[in-house]
């Protein structure tokens, strides 16, 4: 099975702040990686797929990067609204893995 | 629009049995495949299976594999999640995700979550 691991689990950051969360596979997955948004009791929500494509509706201040095994997003000036825990996902032959989560909170 | 609506939460005793659902509207439900997640209390997000309702197709994480059935009734465009007997181990929530047609490898819509509750 393919793993993954996000970092860090945890960041304190103010409003406008640029934050950086990072993914690594454990093997190569090509582009095939996503990333979701989850606010307490709410469902994820998808920004970014195929590493770097921004999801109809997603602010342009969300940006993914990478391939292989290391991929990256990136808030380019955090706002109110973007506290909250972020997921990374893999997909490789209909074999789906979630990152542990990265907790976005304010400073 | 594209919707996911989720069946209401669920109190169960161990051992018991139960089905929950996630009907979809706004899009061919045939078409796409539809996968389950699960979310441990204060956890992180969990991935279950998937199925593709057109024939039934359907793929299970190796975690997941023997420990519950996934299964779509095309004819009122839901999927469902069973368990046969539940154990406390299995109090989460719940969540039904779609896939897009053209690029199966990631979940563009979710269903509001079905919270399960199973006492000892």
């Amino acid at each position: 099975d393919i793993q993954m691991t996000q970092s860090p689990s945890s960041v304190s950051a103010s409003v406008g702040d640029k934050v950086t969360i990072t993914c690594r596979a454990s093997q190569g997955i090509s582009s095939w990686s996503a990333w979701y948004q989850q606010k307490p009791g709410k469902a994820p929500k998808l920004l970014i797929f195929a590493a770097s494509s921004l999801q109809s509706g997603v602010p342009s201040r969300f940006s993914g990067s990478g391939s292989g095994t290391d991929f990256t997003l990136t808030i380019s000036s955090l706002q109110p609204e973007d506290f909250a825990t972020y997921y990374c996902q893999q997909a490789n032959s209909f074999l789906f893995t979630f990152g542990p989560g990265t907790k976005v909170d304010i400073k | 629009e594209v919707q996911l609506v989720q069946s209401a939460a669920e109190v169960k005793k161990s051992g018991e049995s139960l089905k929950i659902s996630c009907k979809g509207s706004g899009y061919s439900f045939t078409d796409y495949w539809i996968g389950w997640v699960r979310q441990l209390p204060g956890k992180g997000l969990e991935w279950m299976g998937i199925l593709y309702p057109g024939d039934s197709d359907t793929r299970y994480s190796p975690s997941f594999q023997g420990q519950v059935t996934i299964s779509a009734d095309k004819s009122i465009s839901t999927a469902y999640l069973q368990w046969s007997s539940l154990k406390a181990s299995d109090t989460a929530i719940y969540y039904c995700a779609r896939l897009p047609r053209q690029q199966l490898n990631h979940f563009d819509y979710w269903g509001q979550g079905t919270p399960v509750t199973v006492s000892s």
